[in-house]
């Protein structure tokens, strides 16, 4: 079956300009979850939906980053105004609520250049 | 704060056995996951030990010691294809998982 879906794979873009990311979780997965990972690093948690609401918005890195999902599906990562440091790959996870053991799924990435 | 422990990089030779530990400090626990990445790839959901003791998957078998806030993955019979950088994780609740920085294992011919 269709896994996890990101688009683009990848985004290069100038500081200063708005991007967006969008992830499709897999069917019925009522579970989304953004990481971002740098060159060479691990995972850093941005964000958790479960359905459409994010009760931890806590890994947000400033309020420049923002994210909403629609529809208990699709979710788009806003970032404004981006910056160098911004550059990264982000990662979206989907899962089955609470599985049993807490196995995500994982999307290929959109890696995300800042010039 | 809350902290994983992996090492950085770990070298073994094809046919080999190799174990990658983890050490954690976190607010809460509930389980130890284990992931696998590809360069370029998504990561992969390799195990997940929520009590103390041993499970195996095939070729991999994953560890956890609740006590000693401690894990590892065992690597058996090393494959070329096991070249990757493996992750722990632990799911501290609130739906929230801490990844470690990841480990880079490089499997020799």
């Amino acid at each position: 079956g269709a896994g996890v879906s990101q688009s683009p794979s990848n985004k290069v873009t100038e500081k200063g300009k708005d991007v967006e990311l969008r992830c499709d979780p897999i069917s019925g997965h009522t579970a989304l979850y953004w990481y971002r990972q740098s060159l060479g690093q691990g995972l850093e948690f941005l964000i958790y939906f479960q359905g459409n609401s994010a009760p931890d918005k806590s890994g947000l890195p400033s309020d420049r980053f923002s994210a909403e999902r629609t529809g208990g599906s699709v979710s788009t990562l806003t970032i404004q105004r981006t910056q160098q440091e911004d550059s990264a790959v982000y990662l979206c996870a989907s899962s089955p609520s609470r599985g049993y053991n807490n196995e995500q799924f994982f999307g290929p990435g959109t890696r995300l250049t800042v010039l | 704060g809350q902290s994983l422990e992996q090492p950085s990089e770990v070298t073994a030779v094809e046919g080999a056995i190799v174990q990658i530990n983890c050490t954690y400090q976190t607010s809460g626990f509930y389980g130890l996951s284990w992931y696998q990445q590809h360069d370029g790839g998504a990561p992969t959901f390799l195990s997940y030990n929520a009590l103390d003791g041993l499970e195996e998957t095939g070729r991999f078998s994953s560890f956890l010691s609740r006590s000693d806030s401690y894990g590892y993955l065992l690597l058996q019979e090393l494959q070329m294809k096991d070249s990757a950088s493996y992750f722990c994780a632990v799911y501290t609740g609130g739906f929230k998982t801490i990844f470690g920085a990841g480990t880079r294992l490089f499997v020799k011919a």
